[in-house]
């Protein structure tokens, strides 16, 4: 129940494409969404993050979309640069409760030039 | 402003040895966070703790882990007789009080190698 799932695994996408990375949870008390970004031998980076109160947060080249009735929750990457190939991770957490990230299994993007 | 800091960032210990890890969080935070990441897999979260409390310890094996985060001074993880399946990537995070003290901020982590 308090799994975060995440797909693709891994991603391949053209130079100035769009990367899309799915994620989805089963726990309706999940109320804040983050997602991260990690470049090998490094830490995760927080990149962007949502409360369930909207639907849609952008930030630059980066746009979450959130479903609250479906439980989903996606990454879109605008003009996919080949600097924005890196690992990256969705995760939930209890918002008023503070404490543990749940995260995603990840999803490894390469993008080629 | 400094980021999280975590030492040493490379740690090899032979099996049965133990390992201590450190974490200085962002100036000013007051909750720390441990997670372990093996290798190809995500993110586990091990234990949420604040200035000489343990909150949440669900993550952490029942035994050979312990973590603290005192008064003054690091966070630190402690594993005492370390197996090879502790070898992973050990990430510490931060955060303030306030409203964004969920928002997390990581250190660049420490590869523990066991052999």
């Amino acid at each position: 129940q308090q799994q975060v799932k995440q797909s693709p695994q891994s991603l391949i996408v053209q130079k100035g494409g769009i990367s899309i990375i799915n994620c989805a949870y089963e726990n309706t008390a999940f109320d804040y969404f983050p997602w991260y970004q990690q470049f090998p031998g490094k830490g995760p980076a927080l990149l962007i993050a949502i409360r369930p109160d909207v639907s849609e947060k952008k930030e630059g080249r980066f746009t979450i979309s959130f479903n609250k009735s479906a439980k989903q929750f996606s990454l879109h990457i605008m003009d996919s640069q080949p600097g924005d190939s890196a690992t990256y991770f969705c995760a939930a957490l209890f918002y008023n409760q503070g404490g543990k990230l749940i995260f995603g299994q990840g999803t490894e993007l390469s993008v080629k030039p | 402003n400094a980021g999280v800091m975590q030492n040493p960032r490379h740690l090899v210990r032979r099996r049965g040895q133990e390992a201590r890890l450190r974490c200085s969080p962002v100036k000013g935070h007051s909750h720390v966070y441990w997670y372990r990441q093996l290798p190809e897999e995500g993110l586990k979260f091990m234990v949420y703790l604040q200035k000489e409390n343990i909150i949440d310890e669900s993550g952490m094996p029942k035994e050979r882990f312990s973590a603290e985060f005192p008064k003054e001074g690091p966070s630190i993880l402690r594993i005492q007789q370390v197996v090879r399946g502790d070898s992973a990537a050990y990430f510490c995070a931060s955060s303030p009080e306030g409203p964004s003290y969920n928002e997390q901020f990581f250190g660049p982590g420490t590869r523990l190698t066991v052999l």
